[in-house]
């Protein structure tokens, strides 16, 4: 079955401390992999993707994720959190080309303490 | 440019009753999702248009649920004989031909009392 495991429902951290969110996927075949981020009272938005090529993929707000296919993982990191990344995380994947839908984690809710 | 909007940003219905949801794509994307979110859940697909066509109706729970996309552009998601079971947020996201990065609207509130 086709599922993301997302490991951290809460966290909470204080500001410049190391972040790193887990999530692992269960998937037949190719993957794209994705972090969404929702800010409270926004929409859901990319922080960043992986479709092929180099494992670790950066984003935006110093954000960077890596692809470990042999651990069917893509962890999200961050070496110093901020106030202002206080959010909820998703993990979601689908299988690109007409495999479109995507599959999410259940989300990590992070809390950064000032 | 606009984003994906989506109207009624909540709706409060009763058990029983009909609802429609709209969603108005970013201008020239060509494929449409719909996703419901739970409390506490992430999203659920639902629904992808590529087009007018439906291109994978799975996630759909029931034949309850239908979406129409006639002319390529706007969405709406339609509920019949709403259940309490529904009550959820309702995304929508488009993508553009060939992209496979959705963007998402800020969702519709349906609560079913």
């Amino acid at each position: 079955a086709q599922s993301v495991s997302q490991h951290n429902h809460h966290v909470i951290l204080s500001e410049a401390a190391s972040l790193e969110l887990g999530c692992n996927y269960s998937y037949g075949g190719t993957v794209n992999l994705f972090w969404y981020v929702q800010y409270p009272g926004q929409h859901l938005q990319l922080l960043l993707k992986y479709f092929s090529g180099d494992p670790l993929v950066k984003g935006i707000k110093g954000f960077e994720a890596e692809f470990i296919k042999s651990k069917f993982s893509f962890n999200l990191r961050k070496p110093s959190v901020q106030w202002s990344d206080t959010a909820e995380y998703f993990c979601a994947v689908n299988g690109g080309g007409n495999n479109r839908k995507l599959i999410w984690g259940l989300g990590t809710s992070l809390a950064v303490n000032p | 440019g606009a984003g994906v909007s989506q109207t009624p940003s909540n709706k409060v219905t009763e058990k029983g009753k009909y609802v429609e949801l709209r969603c108005d794509p970013i201008s020239g994307h060509t494929a449409l999702y719909w996703y419901r979110q739970s409390l506490g859940q992430g999203p659920e697909f639902l629904i992808y248009f590529q087009g007018t066509g439906a291109a994978d109706d799975s996630g759909l729970p029931n034949d309850r649920f239908f979406a129409v996309r006639p002319e390529g552009s706007v969405s709406t998601l339609k509920i019949q004989r709403t259940e309490r079971g529904d009550s959820a947020v309702y995304l929508c996201a488009s993508s553009p031909q060939g992209g496979d990065t959705q963007y998402f609207g800020p969702g519709t509130r349906l609560t079913v009392l």
